[in-house]
């Protein structure tokens, strides 16, 4: 266990239904991560949260809408959804760059 | 691509056997990390060299980076069936942003 949690770990749902992703974390990290992680392509930075507040976007359609209450929470709020956004979505929190932790993963399949 | 490239691709090799992966990026750095990752599971972070470094060990493992060959090795040594997972080398880009190359899939054949 990294001390990172997920939740949902399995997740399938059709392309017009809104659902939510959550991270949670009690390492005292104040940076949390979003990722995607597609089969066959390399692991995608999507949104990166530094005390809070969104440093980084990485170009994601508006369909995926992140939220982080405090340094503890992330959510990935989804709606209207594509067949091609299912993946493997990861979340992971740092205290530096230079060691992220990660969580088991949500496994996303949109219909 | 400004993500890092893993080679080989894929690796199957018999327990006990030494394993070796390879990583290659294109821009400077200021460290290198490797992960690794279970099927369908989180990266655990494996290591972390700096670009001031040569050699580094950790338990079975050795991770050698040449940054005038812009390229980073990561070496298992008698591996075991519980090594059989992907592996990811990574770098910073920017201030926090960490880049994956695409990994190597390793498998242990009892």
């Amino acid at each position: 266990e990294t001390g990172v949690t997920q939740t949902p770990r399995h997740l399938v749902m059709g392309m017009t239904n809104k659902k939510s992703l959550k991270c949670e974390q009690h390492l005292g990290h104040n940076a949390m991560y979003w990722y995607k992680q597609s089969a066959k392509k390399p692991l995608e930075l999507m949104f990166v949260y530094n005390f809070k507040e969104q440093t980084e976007n990485n170009s994601v359609p508006s369909r995926f809408s992140p939220e982080c209450p405090n340094s503890s929470h992330l959510f990935l709020h989804l709606h209207t959804l594509q067949p091609e956004d299912s993946a493997l979505y990861l979340c992971a929190s740092s205290r530096t760059v230079d060691e992220q932790f990660f969580g088991p993963g949500t496994r996303l399949t949109v219909l | 691509s400004q993500q890092g490239e893993e080679d080989p691709q894929a690796l199957s090799i018999q327990e006990g056997e030494n394993a070796t992966m390879n990583c290659s990026y294109k821009t400077s750095i200021n460290n290198l990390q490797w992960y690794r990752q279970n099927s369908g599971r989180g990266l655990v972070h494996l290591i972390l060299i700096r670009s001031n470094e040569r050699e580094k060990h950790s338990g079975r493992l050795r991770v050698t980076l040449d940054t005038s060959k812009k390229s980073s090795s990561l070496l298992i040594t008698a591996s075991r069936a519980a090594d059989t997972a992907s592996y990811f080398c990574a770098r910073i880009q920017g201030a926090q942003k960490l880049v994956f190359g695409q990994g190597t899939r390793l498998t242990i054949n009892p």
